[in-house]
């Protein structure tokens, strides 16, 4: 069974902060993506990093995916409010084909 | 807005009641994957239909089934509700099969709230 433990699980912080949440599993994927979820709706797909060492930035969000594809992290440069929610790790592949195989998550808290 | 519509937004039901939860996928998409959301659980993956064929299955239980019809919406059908089933219930589409690549960029639909009392 393929597992992506992600941390931390809550993460309060001030307006203007950074931060960097990490997800990590002792399984191979094939692609990792995060996803950022708010109340009440889906999963919003971010981005999704596929080769091993790859560096993706989104603005303020910077994506990394480990040598080994085993790990990834998401930093955030001087958050905002509007970045509050929950995010989560995906990984892809690997050893269960087509299935999205998730962390617990992260629920971000941005303080004004 | 994904472009997978799921409905409905809210169920309430009693124990041992059986419900039918629906999804449209993004128009073109083939897949449709099902998952579950609760608490103590996170986001799991229940099972994938690939253009009316079953092709994957997560941890989903016996009294759970789902299908996906001929114009491609599937339905999810959830037996012998108990207590533990409420959670939320979310269908995402993606274009392709599975190749575990960025193709499969699945997209989720806003899900359904089950409530079982």
């Amino acid at each position: 069974t393929q597992l992506l433990e992600q941390s931390p699980q809550f993460l309060s912080i001030q307006e203007g902060e950074n931060l960097t949440v990490y997800c990590n599993s002792s399984s191979v994927f094939s692609s990792l993506q995060w996803y950022r979820q708010e109340p009440g709706e889906g999963p919003v797909l971010l981005v999704t990093v596929v080769t091993g060492g790859e560096v993706k930035k989104l603005k303020r969000l910077t994506f990394q995916f480990g040598d080994a594809r085993k790990d990834s992290s998401l930093h955030i440069t001087a958050a905002q409010t509007g970045d509050t929610g929950l995010y989560l790790c995906a990984g892809l592949g690997g050893t269960s084909y087509g299935k999205l195989t998730f962390g617990q998550g992260t629920i971000l808290t941005v303080h004004p | 807005d994904s472009g997978v519509t799921q409905t409905p937004k809210h169920l309430i039901t009693a124990t041992g009641q059986r419900v039918t939860l629906r999804c449209s996928p993004r128009s073109g998409d083939l897949s449709v994957y099902w998952y579950q959301q609760s608490l103590d659980q996170g986001l799991q993956f229940l099972i994938q239909y690939y253009n009316g064929e079953e092709r994957a299955k997560g941890n989903i239980l016996e009294r759970f089934s789902a299908q996906q019809f001929p114009d491609l919406h599937s339905e999810l059908n959830l037996s012998s509700l108990e207590l533990g089933d409420s959670a939320l219930y979310f269908c995402a589409s993606s274009g392709f099969q599975t190749s575990g690549g960025v193709r499969d960029t699945q997209y989720f639909g806003p899900g359904t709230r089950l409530t079982v009392l």
